[in-house]
């Protein structure tokens, strides 16, 4: 049984640029949350997807946008790219009826120039 | 606002027990977890527990919650290096269906052999 899998592992992008990552959650669960983990930080919560829709967003701009697709599977868009948002991006994956069991995935390190 | 607080560093002698300590704001919180980061990875779940519980214990792990100090212990027994990593404490929002976890900075722990 797969864990929550992401892709691509690293990404390098210049200032202005769009990025897409994408994540694969665990099998069986429906739910898929988005973190940002900068250097020495904790992770911070960027969105929650269910039923194809975004249930909960954290404090980031609208440049950070979403889309879950009918097999659960997610994708986390970053427009105009900034310095800033140079970080580990974390997908963490969960079943709307579970007792709170949580899994993240290995995450995105992506790096703008 | 929420906020989780943990001390940035814990150093221990290999055989020794480790317990990293975590406080918290948000007195409606339902899960309490902790997660585990090795160096270039992810974040593993290594327990959680449920607001209503005062103790929690999983092999060599142990989880006390003082809800009234709200304040969170994770005790790990027998300390072994491969226990060296960045442990992050985390509580998960109220409301049906939330998965908006919010972190700790981490706590660094050195086991010395």
């Amino acid at each position: 049984d797969a864990g929550v899998t992401q892709s691509p592992t690293h990404l390098i992008k210049t200032r202005g640029q769009q990025v897409t990552l994408r994540c694969s959650p665990k099998s069986g669960h429906d739910t898929v949350s988005w973190y940002q983990q900068a250097l020495g930080q904790g992770p911070q919560f960027i969105f929650q997807y269910y039923e194809e829709e975004e249930r909960q967003r954290g404090n980031f701009p609208d440049r950070f946008s979403g889309h879950q697709f009918p097999n659960y599977s997610s994708e986390l868009n970053v427009n105009a790219l900034l310095l800033g948002d140079s970080a580990l991006y974390l997908c963490a994956s969960s079943h709307q009826q579970s007792s709170g069991k949580l899994f993240f995935g290995s995450g995105t390190q992506l790096s703008v120039l | 606002g929420e906020d989780v607080e943990q001390s940035l560093f814990l150093s221990v002698r290999e055989g020794d027990s480790s317990v990293i300590n975590c406080t918290y704001t948000d007195s409606s919180s339902t899960y309490l977890y902790w997660y585990k980061q090795e160096p270039g990875a992810g974040l593993q779940l290594l327990t959680y527990i449920f607001s209503n519980m005062d103790m929690k214990q999983d092999q060599r792990l142990t989880v006390l919650l003082n809800k009234k100090d709200k304040h969170l212990s994770l005790r790990i027994a027998d300390t072994q290096t491969g226990d060296s990593a960045i442990y992050f404490c985390a509580e998960r929002a109220s409301g049906a269906g939330s998965y908006q976890l919010t972190f700790g900075k981490g706590t660094k722990l050195s086991v010395i052999p």
